[in-house]
């Protein structure tokens, strides 16, 4: 199984509301990614979780947080979010945070703040 | 920041035609992947190529890597409409930082 699922597909907000994003994985992979992608530009890395611990946060706003609860699971947990935050919101992972390792993506989440 | 920047941004052609994308970079890296993206969806990995090889290929692909001009170039031979994508080289960061990092991305379009 080489999947990385993502819910919801698609998630309409306003300002105050707070949800989360989830991803799973069970390849047994130990490093987990968000990624933030703009409509015709690259994705961005936000965080990653290496062995269920952040290991990188990219400077991103508070007003995300992500949350690893098991090897298997990543959370992203949206609190007053802002209109520039609408995007679409990829999980990632691969075996470990080494060099020469593929990252599985997810279908990604359509995110819209409005 | 970006590291990896696609060229073309945009790349036009006929079904049966090769498309070749150019993607380079800034730093030193440990390896470099391209990766393909249907419009909206999640990405799929395509292949890697290390940092001491030259050459990479894959059924109708086909992967150079020159690390003394820091650039890489992926071929698609003998394209289908089923090819069009988006495509995207990514970076790790060397010494240790292994931040991906992807390019701008080249927007593939192949008319049957």
């Amino acid at each position: 199984d080489t999947e990385v699922t993502q819910t919801p597909k698609h998630l309409v907000m306003g300002m105050t509301n707070k949800k989360s994003l989830k991803c799973e994985q069970h390849m047994g992979h130990r490093a987990m990614y968000w990624y933030k992608q703009k409509a015709k530009k690259p994705p961005e890395l936000m965080f990653v979780y290496s062995y269920e611990k952040l290991s990188i946060n990219e400077s991103v706003p508070s007003r995300f947080s992500p949350e690893c609860p098991n090897s298997s699971l990543l959370n992203l947990h949206l609190h007053a979010l802002q209109p520039e935050d609408s995007a679409l919101y990829l999980c990632a992972s691969s075996q470990d945070r080494r060099a020469q390792e593929t990252q599985y993506f997810g279908p990604g989440t359509r995110l819209l703040v409005l | 920041s970006q590291q990896g920047e696609e060229d073309p941004q945009a790349l036009s052609i006929q079904e049966g035609e090769n498309a070749t994308m150019n993607c380079s970079y800034k730093t030193s890296i440990n390896n470099l992947q391209w990766y393909r993206q249907n419009s909206g969806r999640g990405l799929v990995h395509l292949i890697l190529i290390r940092s001491n090889e030259r050459e990479k290929h894959s059924g109708r692909l086909r992967v150079t890597l020159d690390t003394s001009k820091k650039s890489s170039s992926l071929l698609i031979t003998a394209s289908r409409a089923a090819d069009t994508a988006s495509y995207f080289c990514a970076t790790d960061g060397a010494g240790g930082s292994y931040i991906p990092t992807f390019g701008r991305g080249t927007s593939l379009i192949v008319h049957p």
